[in-house]
């Protein structure tokens, strides 16, 4: 089954730096890569998407590439803000059913 | 207007006890999922239904059984809860269509066994 690995598991950055986390999936079908992303307390809320026609998506700060010979995926932020913090899930699935596997999650510092 | 609404957000109850979460949406979706989140934050799926049929059922004891009354509605009930349930349980929903689409969560039932 599809396996995903996220990494950094923390990541601290000051207020305007960029953010990059990173993700690796195990399933060469995948074909779905969605971001969430959590509040303290909160739901997790999907923030950007891929899929695998496409090699980059881009919303306004957020970005996301997608390399699928490699078999990894980025989520790029740039001029980080300090309600960027959070944490932040990549997944993969390939099913019609969309049964997503989610990475370990990074949690997103932004100091101001 | 909440989209996707789960009852009740808290629950503390004993080792032993039978406890039920319910979840609603009002997004007309087709598919809606359990997702389990534990205390080191990792999300994972128990069980999704589409159009009140089981399609996805993980490796989650039998003592966890979900229930859809219809396509609106998916309940999870829980018999003989261990301490090792304790977590935060979300509901979630995604439209059928060309591909996988966004899923949309509840917000949260954060179950305490003791």
């Amino acid at each position: 089954g599809e396996n995903v690995e996220q990494h950094p598991s923390t990541l601290s950055v000051q207020e305007g730096d960029s953010a990059v986390i990173k993700c690796t999936y195990s399933d060469s079908a995948s074909n779905y890569f969605p971001w969430y992303k959590q509040e303290l307390g909160k739901r997790p809320q999907l923030i950007i998407d891929i899929r695998s026609n496409v090699g980059e998506k881009k919303d306004q700060r957020i970005a996301v590439t997608l390399n699928k010979t490699a078999k990894h995926f980025s989520l790029h932020i740039t001029e980080t803000q300090p309600e960027d913090s959070a944490v932040y899930f990549c997944a993969a699935t390939n099913t019609g059913f969309q049964k997503l596997v989610f990475g370990t999650g990074t949690r997103l510092l932004v100091s101001p | 207007d909440t989209a996707v609404s789960q009852t009740p957000k808290y629950l503390v109850t004993q080792m032993g006890n039978d406890k039920s979460i319910k979840c609603e949406q009002n997004l007309g979706h087709d598919t809606m999922y359990w997702y389990k989140q534990d205390s080191k934050k990792f999300l994972k799926i128990m069980f999704s239904y589409n159009n009140k049929e089981l399609i996805i059922n993980e490796t989650v004891p039998n003592r966890f059984s979900p229930k859809s009354p219809d396509k609106a509605h998916l309940n999870l009930h829980i018999n003989s809860l261990e301490l090792g349930d304790s977590a935060v349980y979300f509901c979630a929903s995604s439209p059928d269509g060309r591909g996988p689409r966004e899923q949309y969560f509840g917000p949260g039932t954060r179950l305490t066994v003791t």
